[in-house]
């Protein structure tokens, strides 16, 4: 079967740093995507892995780990706006993502 | 770049009605098109992958009759809620990429459309 892992809600402050774990098992990929998706919004793409490594953009950066199945996504100087669902995704033969279940981030004052 | 406009955004209507949502891509040639469904608090479920120019493939347990895709175009794709019923009252999303093989490239999602259906 496919399947990916992620938690399902984390809790942090303004300002600080939290890090979203991703483990995947999937019969291909070609890479992992994340997503933001606030209250009654649509998805929006925030960034994306195909090789082992970090990928910085802005406050958020994506790791990927191919050999460990593991990905994650780092968000720094949290703000009050960064509240919303994140996912990540992992794409599959002919252009398919396969979505996890979602972690929905909490930021406090 | 890569704007896609999914239309409508809300719809309610009665038991038996049949909705069309219509998503395009307004900036670029969008050779598959993918459409998604989303419970409140779940993940994204992919329901079928749309060709341009040929018959989109459904995944395992959506019923191909129900959901008709149509993919006329290289802007446009439809999906047709057929005789809705209250259990189809979902938040349904539409992706699209200008690439029938790419594997590799970030999606770029329309806005939704929410269905309630009384």
């Amino acid at each position: 079967g496919q399947s990916l892992e992620q938690p399902s809600e984390v809790t942090a402050v303004e300002g600080a740093i939290v890090q979203i774990n991703c483990t995947y098992q999937t019969s291909g990929f070609y890479g992992l995507s994340w997503y933001q998706q606030h209250d009654g919004g649509a998805p929006t793409f925030l960034s994306y892995n195909a090789l082992d490594g970090l990928e910085e953009t802005g406050r958020f950066s994506s790791f990927l780990s191919r050999s460990d199945s593991y990905g994650y996504l780092l968000l720094q100087e949290l703000q009050m706006k960064d509240s919303a669902s994140y996912f990540c995704a992992v794409h599959n033969q002919g252009g398919k993502l396969i979505f996890g279940q979602g972690t929905e981030l909490s930021v406090k004052p | 770049g890569a704007v896609v406009s999914q239309h409508p955004s809300w719809v309610i209507c009665k038991s038996g009605t049949s909705v069309k949502i219509e998503c395009r891509s307004l900036d670029f040639q969008a050779t598959t098109m993918f459409w998604y469904r989303q419970f409140p608090k779940q993940s994204l479920m992919l329901m079928a992958t749309s060709n341009e120019g040929s018959k989109a493939t459904y995944e395992q347990g959506v019923e191909k009759d129900k959901f008709l895709i149509n993919h006329a175009s290289l802007t446009l794709s439809t999906l047709t809620v057929t005789s809705a019923h209250p259990e189809d009252s979902s938040f349904y999303i539409c992706s699209a990429s200008s690439d029938r093989t790419y594997s590799n490239q970030p999606q770029h999602f329309g806005d939704g459309t929410r269905l309630s259906i009384l």
